[in-house]
């Protein structure tokens, strides 16, 4: 079954350090890639997409996210989180094969940033 | 706040009964989805609708009923048969443009007393 794999269900860091999230998919052929983030008390709301061009992809509040075709994954990363980074961020894949052009998602990583 | 609302913000329901959730967009979105949100597993999609008078079952719709007469609206309705109804509800809306993004409402949070 097509899927997709956040491996970190909780990470808790201090300001200043470097994040990195983890999102691997089972899908085979051209896939789109999100990241999505989740405020305390917010709507869901995109962080970076990627569709085509360069695997490097660079989103809102610093972030970015390296496209591995190779390794099925798209990895999200910050050089240096701020408290306001503590949410839950998503990793989701439409595969071009999938019919109503449905997201899937992966279950998430809750990422709390000590001041 | 990408122009979809969710009502009610949160619901109680007593085991048995039939609720609705609603959902409205006023992007003028073609497209419009229902997923549920549990902690730990991310985001399942419940229906989704590309068009008016159209839509298709997603990864757990069983339980679940939909409708879409209007563009703008497409509620959800949690039936007694839900298994598990306790969740945070969340509606979602895009364009028929493959790299479109999909935009989401703030949820509904409903409670299975």
């Amino acid at each position: 079954a097509q899927s997709v794999s956040q491996h970190n269900h909780h990470v808790i860091l201090s300001e200043a350090a470097s994040l990195e999230l983890g999102c691997n998919y089972s899908y085979g052929g051209t896939v789109n890639l999100f990241w999505y983030v989740q405020y305390p008390g917010q709507h869901l709301q995109l962080l970076l997409k990627y569709f085509s061009g360069d695997p490097l992809v660079k989103g809102i509040k610093g972030f970015e996210a390296e496209f591995i075709k190779s390794k099925f994954s798209f990895n999200l990363r910050k050089p240096s989180v701020q408290w306001s980074d503590t949410a839950e961020y998503f990793c989701a894949v439409i595969s071009l094969k999938a019919a109503g052009n449905k997201l899937t998602f992966g279950g998430g990583t809750r990422v709390l940033v000590k001041p | 706040d990408g122009g979809i609302t969710q009502s009610p913000k949160y619901l109680f329901r007593k085991e048995g009964q039939n609720v609705t959730l609603s959902c409205e967009q006023n992007l003028n979105h073609d497209a419009m989805y229902w997923y549920r949100q549990d902690p730990g597993q991310g985001l399942r999609l419940i229906y989704y609708s590309q068009i008016v008078n159209d839509f298709q079952k997603g990864d757990i719709a069983e339980g679940y009923s939909v409708s879409r007469e209007k563009k703008e609206s497409f509620p959800l309705t949690v039936t007694s048969a839900q298994k598990n109804p306790t969740a945070f509800y969340l509606c979602a809306s895009k364009t028929g443009l493959l790299t479109d993004t999909q935009y989401f409402g703030p949820g509904t949070r409903l409670t299975v007393l």
